[in-house]
């Protein structure tokens, strides 16, 4: 199976501050990559797929980049609401796997 | 309103079974592949098993292959996941996820239920 590796685990971020999460696939996935987020309790709702295109209805503050085994999501200028865990997702092979996730907390 | 809501889950012992169902609403549920990803306690997403729209191919993770079975009744617009031999690493919150097309298979997950908790334990 591809394994997929986020960085940081862990992130600590004010409102407004510029975000960027990285996850590292152990071999190419080309462009099929996805993020979601989500908030405890709840389920998880899709960002971006094929790397950089972004979900209808989500803020344009969230973008994502990346080919290969590299990928980055951005949000540019972080809001009340986007604290919360991060995953990324594969979807190159008939067993795709996430990230172990990211999670953003309040500085 | 597009909607997943799951139920089924509960206490079971070791070696036990379950069936998880799905039901769909809002949507034509046979034009779309369907998935379920279960969440561990404090863990990550793992992907667990995946139906095409017919129900004609089914896929399943390592984990999980020869003890769970993915099904659908097109005709109920609900989804299945019949699980025996149950470990006690198979605790986890369950959740049935909406594919964005009828085959595609590898693909991202544009919607999903809220989950029930499966919890195996003696």
């Amino acid at each position: 199976d591809i394994q997929m590796t986020q960085s940081p685990s862990t992130l600590s971020a004010s409102v407004g501050d510029r975000v960027t999460i990285t996850c590292r696939a152990s071999q190419s996935v080309s462009s099929w990559l996805a993020w979601y987020q989500q908030k405890p309790g709840k389920a998880p709702k899709l960002l971006i797929y094929k790397a950089s295109s972004l979900e209808s209805g989500v803020p344009s503050r969230f973008s994502g980049s990346g080919s290969g085994t590299e990928f980055t999501l951005t949000i540019s200028s972080l809001q009340p609401d986007d604290f919360a865990t991060y995953y990324c997702q594969h979807y190159n092979s008939y067993s795709p796997t996430f990230g172990q996730g990211t999670k953003v907390e309040i500085k | 309103e597009v909607q997943l809501l799951e139920s089924g889950g509960g206490l079971v012992q070791p070696g036990g079974s379950l069936r998880l169902s799905c039901v769909a609403s809002g949507f034509t549920f046979s034009n779309y592949a369907m998935s379920w990803v279960r969440q561990a306690p404090g863990k990550g997403l793992e992907w667990v098993s995946s139906i095409v729209g017919s129900g004609g191919s089914l896929y399943y993770a390592d984990s999980v292959r020869g003890r769970f079975t993915i099904s659908r009744d097109n005709s109920e617009n609900t989804l299945y996941l019949q699980m025996n031999s149950l470990r006690v690493e198979d605790t986890a919150v369950y959740h049935c996820a909406k594919h964005p097309a009828p085959y595609e298979i590898l693909t991202y997950y544009p919607l999903w239920g809220q989950g029930t908790t499966v919890t195996v334990s003696s």
